[in-house]
């Protein structure tokens, strides 16, 4: 049973609106949570990250939003870029469990021009 | 340049026939781990080492084995490759500290015949 969970396995944006990618969790105990993108023949990059003492955190484009009661939370990209196209995994941990992610299957944004 | 590189990055082999996929990060980090892959499934944690010489099972460690007998290597072996091998690989680095991220090789795309 997947412990993260990400519903959407793509989604097509227009350039220039909103990218919404959502993440779904059952594991009560996960404290930290990220998003990592992905491009073709390369590795996940870090994108950004919230801890659960928090509901919100932003850099620059990219918006993270935290839900706990929900289990819940979601990847803003305003406006959408072409070069955002990717595959967008969540991950999650324990925060007394280290690096031990656990990811999502992802999610493919197309943001067309 | 901080980076984390995997080698071979293509790589087609016949059951049975061990293997051995390298890593190795210049970073200093503590934290080094491997994941697999697969469509639909996201990336699955395969081993892990939270230090030289301390290496623990992920998720999905069987059929694989590790070493860490320096702290930039964690090659990954696999003893006796079988078809349900075929995966993507991507080996992983980060401080312990689990609010950091984990930077991530650029993956070696592994078939086994």
């Amino acid at each position: 049973d997947q412990q993260v969970k990400q519903n959407s396995p793509s989604l097509s944006v227009q350039e220039g609106r909103i990218s919404i990618l959502n993440c779904d969790y059952t594991n009560s105990m996960f404290d930290y949570f990220l998003w990592y993108k992905k491009y073709p023949a390369e590795g996940p990059t870090f994108l950004i990250s919230i801890s659960s003492i928090k509901d919100k955190n932003e850099d620059g484009r990219f918006t993270v939003f935290l839900n706990k009661s929900a289990k819940h939370l979601s990847l803003h990209i305003v406006p959408s870029q072409p070069g955002d196209s990717a595959v967008y995994f969540c991950a999650a941990t324990p925060d007394n469990y280290g690096q031990n992610f656990v990811f999502g299957p992802g999610t493919r944004l197309s943001v067309l021009p | 340049e901080a980076q984390v590189t995997q080698n071979p990055r293509y790589l087609i082999t016949v059951t049975g026939k061990k293997l051995t996929v390298t890593c190795s990060q210049n970073m200093n980090h503590e934290y080094m781990s491997w994941y697999r892959q697969d469509p639909g499934l996201g990336l699955r944690q395969i081993y892990y080492s939270m230090n030289v010489e301390v290496t623990d099972k992920g998720d999905v460690p069987e059929g694989y084995k590790v070493s860490r007998k320096e702290k930039r290597n964690f090659p990954l072996i696999l003893e006796s490759p079988s078809p349900n091998q075929t995966s993507l690989y991507f080996c992983a680095s980060s401080l312990w500290d689990p609010n950091t991220e984990a930077f991530f090789g650029q993956g070696t795309r592994l078939t086994v015949v």
